[in-house]
């Protein structure tokens, strides 16, 4: 079975500084794992990606994630926060077993100026 | 290109009543999904179809049913809403269903049952 836990509930940094969202999943097979962003109001919108391809992930907004099969993590990070990133943030799991995707809790990011 | 979209917007009923979630997405997809998003709980899938003519139940199917009317659109119905399920609640599409693919969500129904 296929299961995803995001560390935090809630992440806080000023802007202008680093940020990283801590995402471990578990997969009985070759999992792809995502993370989709949700800003207030509004639907997913995909991030990044990643599929059995480079382990080290880039997406859009200046994001990045790094799969690391030995740790069962796929951590989001930003080398810099802009107030724009402000928002919730999702990682999920699917792998060809369940066929399905299973989301984690979330992870909500405040910026402080 | 509009997307997946969704109506309404948002919906308040009373315990009892029923009403239709309407979903449709223009970009050819073969998959699509129904999930309710609950505070602390992520997404969760109520429904898919994998293709058109097809659908299955999700990890929280009880109370919900779903009709795939054509390759396009993807209704949920509500025979007899009651408070648990006040959420808001996605529809997504996907070209295939399968487990790499991008899937790409509506705006999103808030829904509130008193």
């Amino acid at each position: 079975a296929q299961s995803v836990t995001q560390l935090d509930s809630h992440v806080s940094v000023s802007e202008g500084t680093p940020v990283l969202l801590r995402c471990n999943y578990s997969s009985s097979y070759s999992p792809s794992l995502f993370w989709y962003v949700q800003h207030p109001n509004k639907g997913l919108q995909l991030l990044l990606k990643y599929t059995s391809a480079a382990t080290l992930v880039k997406g859009i907004n200046g994001f990045e994630a790094e799969f690391k099969k030995s740790e069962t993590s796929f951590h989001l990070t930003k080398p810099s926060a802009h107030m724009s990133d402000a928002a919730e943030y999702f990682c999920v799991v699917s792998d060809r077993g369940a066929q399905k995707m299973v989301f984690g809790q979330g992870t909500r990011l405040t910026i402080n100026p | 290109n509009a997307g997946v979209t969704q109506t309404p917007k948002f919906q308040v009923l009373k315990t009892g009543q029923s009403m239709t979630l309407q979903c449709a997405q223009d970009m050819n997809h073969n998959s699509m999904y129904w999930y309710r998003q609950d505070p602390g709980m992520g997404l969760r899938l109520i429904y898919y179809s994998a293709s058109e003519g097809t659908t299955d139940k999700g990890e929280v199917p009880n109370g919900y049913n779903v009709s795939r009317l054509n390759k396009r659109e993807f209704s949920l119905r509500l025979e007899s809403a009651a408070p648990s399920q006040t959420s808001v609640y996605f529809c997504a599409s996907s070209e295939g269903g399968a487990p790499e693919e991008t899937q790409y969500f509506g705006p999103g129904t808030r829904l509130l049952v008193l």
